[in-house]
């Protein structure tokens, strides 16, 4: 069973940093790709960040690349996402979700979610 | 980067109903689409991948086609915990990005 839990959410200045955790089952870890996915409030899903099961495939969308950094922790079963100089913008839910390949070759885009960790960006 | 847009953005529908929603992608993503659910307060959840594969634990009332670049979500006969809103999704190159999203209403 995958269960994903976040956390490191809350409100924080704009210009600041936050970190957040996203813990999941070593199942999960051995098996599965980890993105970041955010949704600001009311609006719609924008995925964030992937890091591969080795760590050395990172992508990001361009509006978080040079400010956010997607990491993770094999021996903690720990994904990451720590963000640096945070805006209003960032105002969002951020969900961990996986990516699995099977042995046919088809993948499983974000079949798989955490419940979200709020981050709020505000003076 | 690679657009993908949805229509409709919302929908009115009874219990029932067939209700067809369409997501068309800015250039050829062969089938590397899928589609979501997601309610209110709650994570999304996955109802087809690989543009017409159901996701295991999904009602067989949903189905999902095309390829290319013009994709649809079926839902043959609208039951009242489908009330929800929908996403697409393309993954066929990075960033990954979202349709804009139905919402479907009673």
């Amino acid at each position: 069973q995958v269960h994903l839990v976040e956390s490191g959410g809350g409100v924080v200045q704009p210009g600041r940093s936050l970190r957040l955790s996203c813990e999941a089952s070593a199942f999960t870890f051995s098996m599965y790709t980890m993105h970041w996915v955010r949704q600001a409030p009311g609006r719609g899903l924008e995925w964030v960040a992937v890091i591969s099961q080795d760590g050395n495939e990172i992508h990001y969308v361009d509006s978080v690349r040079g400010r956010f950094t997607i990491s993770s922790d094999i021996s903690k079963y720990t994904l990451y996402l720590q963000m640096d100089s945070l805006r209003d913008e960032d105002t969002a839910m951020y969900y961990c979700t996986t990516k699995r390949c099977d042995a046919g070759g088809t993948c499983h885009f974000f079949e798989h979610w955490g419940q979200g960790t709020l981050v709020t960006v505000s003076s | 980067d690679i657009q993908m847009t949805q229509s409709p953005s919302s929908l009115s529908a009874f219990v029932g109903d067939r209700v067809i929603i369409t997501c068309r992608a800015s250039q050829d993503i062969r089938n590397d689409l899928g589609w979501y659910q997601q309610k209110p307060g709650k994570a999304p959840k996955s109802l087809i991948y690989t543009a017409s594969s159901l996701q295991s634990g999904v009602p067989s009332r949903f189905s999902g086609s095309g390829s290319g670049t013009e994709f649809t979500l079926t839902i043959s006969s609208l039951q009242p915990e489908d009330f929800a809103t929908y996403y697409c999704l393309q993954h066929n190159n990075y960033p990954i990005t979202f349709g804009g999203g139905t919402k479907v209403e009673i």
